[in-house]
C-alpha cells in the first residue's frame, strides 16, 4: 500500500522552463490537495481537486495550473519556472476527515 | 475565515520531561482539528484529529491534544519526550468556507528534544 506517490523527489528548473509534478493516490480517494511549504509559513494550498474532473483554485494558484486526469492521478504545471516557485510541493488525497500526504517534492528555481 | 496560530516557532524540551505544543484557533463552523508532524525531508504524517466527543483526544507515537472550546486551544501533549519525537509539528482545522473541501495549517512549531 503506497499511499500518495509524488514524483519527481528532487528538480532544478532555470527561470522560464516549463515542468509538471505527478501524483498519485492508490487509497480511492475522492479529494486530492497540491500545497507548497515556505519556511515560517506552513502549507499553503495551491489547488485541490474534490472530485475526479473537478478543480478549484487555492491560496496561492497564480503561476501554476493543474490536472486531475482520473480518480488516481492529480498533476501540478509550472508553465513558466520563476524564482518565486523555490519551495517544497506536497501532494495531498482525503476520503473523510483526515488528509494523507506524499513525501514532497523540492523545487529549485535558477 | 478560518485561521490558526501556533504561538511558538520552537519548542525545547529535555528528554523524559513532558512537552506541550501550543495551537489556538478559528473557524466559523464546527472545529475540526487536527495535528500533523513532519520529520526531516519527509511528508506529514497524521497525528490526532478531534471532530467530537471527548475533549481528550489520543493519537499515535503516545501524543494526545486536549480540545479546549472556550478558550479555542487544542494544544498537543505528550507526557515523557523523546529524542526521537524532534521534528517540524503542525495544527490544522478544515475550512469551511469551501464546504469543508480544505484545511488552514499553522505555521509550524520546531520541536527540539535534547538528550
Amino acid at each position: 500500500n503506497a499511499g500518495v506517490t509524488q514524483t519527481p523527489k528532487f528538480q532544478v528548473l532555470k527561470t522560464g522552463q516549463s515542468m509538471t509534478l505527478q501524483c498519485a493516490q492508490d487509497m480511492n480517494h475522492n479529494s486530492m490537495y497540491w500545497y507548497r511549504q515556505d519556511p515560517g509559513m506552513g502549507l499553503r494550498l495551491i489547488y485541490y481537486s474534490a472530485s475526479e474532473g473537478t478543480t478549484d483554485k487555492g491560496e496561492v494558484p497564480n503561476g501554476y495550473n493543474v490536472s486531475r486526469l482520473n480518480k488516481r492521478e492529480f498533476s501540478l504545471r509550472l508553465e513558466s519556472a520563476a524564482p518565486s516557485q523555490t519551495s517544497v510541493y506536497f501532494c495531498a488525497s482525503r476520503m473523510n476527515t483526515e488528509a494523507f500526504f506524499g513525501q514532497g517534492t523540492r523545487l529549485t528555481v535558477v | 475565515a478560518q485561521s490558526v496560530a501556533q504561538p511558538e516557532d520552537q519548542v525545547n524540551v529535555a528528554e523524559g520531561n513532558p512537552l506541550t505544543v501550543k495551537c489556538t484557533y478559528s473557524v466559523s463552523g464546527n472545529p475540526y482539528l487536527f495535528w500533523y508532524v513532519q520529520y526531516p525531508n519527509r511528508g506529514l504524517q497524521f497525528l490526532l484529529k478531534y471532530i467530537t466527543g471527548d475533549n481528550l483526544v489520543k493519537g499515535s507515537y503516545g501524543f494526545e491534544a486536549e480540545f479546549n472550546k472556550s478558550q479555542t486551544s487544542f494544544h498537543l501533549k505528550k507526557p515523557s519526550a523523546l529524542v526521537s519525537d524532534s521534528a517540524l509539528y503542525f495544527c490544522a482545522v478544515r475550512d469551511w468556507d469551501n464546504y469543508g473541501q480544505n484545511f488552514v495549517f499553522g505555521p509550524g512549531t520546531r520541536l527540539s528534544v535534547l538528550p
